[in-house]
């Protein structure tokens, strides 16, 4: 069965480098998500994408990040200089119409030293 | 109370028994689903119901929605020590966000 993919499961990074968080969707989708959750805590929005540009962000999705499909099959989160706050599961997520189920990745834990 | 909260926030029942969980809602929806997460874990979807559904049974699981009282229901027939995870109900609203709730913790006691 198709799935999502996520690399790293694991990256640590000092506070202020920039990372780049990788997806691979399932190669049929249209609209692509990204969702952080801090330990403990729910799963928030941070942003959507379809057609190549993003439709729809979160308050969290601020200037630091960014988000590009650069290649029709890598889907990208990047966080320019990242605050210990940043830590956090991210998952991404993809579905081939707008009103079917969200499949989503393992998830990337970054953690901000 | 925020979109997407679920109730209980935890829950232990024994192994057999039925597990309801509770999930409301404030603005209007598009559909609801339900996600299980294990502990430390990515998000495994149960069940999509939309917003002209009332029902929808997977195996063990029924969830119900309720749209007049914005509310939904998931239920666990015949609990097993494996179904010990934590349970979220996401909404989608009219545009292209979708929420989650705070989710319950549900433990499986043998």
């Amino acid at each position: 069965e198709p799935e999502v993919t996520q690399t790293p499961s694991h990256q640590v990074t000092q506070m202020g480098q920039e990372v780049i968080l990788r997806c691979v969707p399932i190669s049929n989708h249209l609209y692509f998500y990204w969702y952080r959750q801090i330990l403990g805590q729910k799963v928030e929005f941070l942003v959507s994408f379809y057609n190549n540009e993003i439709s729809e962000k979160s308050e969290i999705f601020d200037d630091q990040f960014s988000v590009e499909r650069p290649d029709g099959s890598n889907f990208t989160l990047k966080i320019r200089s990242t605050k210990l706050e940043d830590s956090a599961m991210y998952f991404c997520a993809s579905l081939p119409d707008r009103g079917d189920t969200q499949y989503f990745g393992p998830g990337t834990r970054l953690t901000v030293l | 109370s925020q979109q997407g909260e679920e109730d209980p926030q935890a829950l232990s029942i024994q192994e057999g028994e039925n597990a309801t969980m509770n999930c409301s809602y404030k603005t209007s929806i598009n559909n609801l689903q339900w996600y299980r997460q294990n502990s430390g874990r990515g998000l495994v979807h149960l069940i999509l119901i939309r917003s002209n559904e009332r029902e929808k049974h997977s195996g063990r699981l029924r969830v119900t929605l309720d749209t007049s009282k914005k509310s939904s229901s998931l239920l666990i027939t015949a609990s097993r020590a494996a179904d010990t995870a934590s349970y979220f109900c996401a909404t989608r609203i009219m545009d292209d966000k979708i929420i989650f709730g705070k989710g319950t913790r549900l433990h499986i006691l043998p």
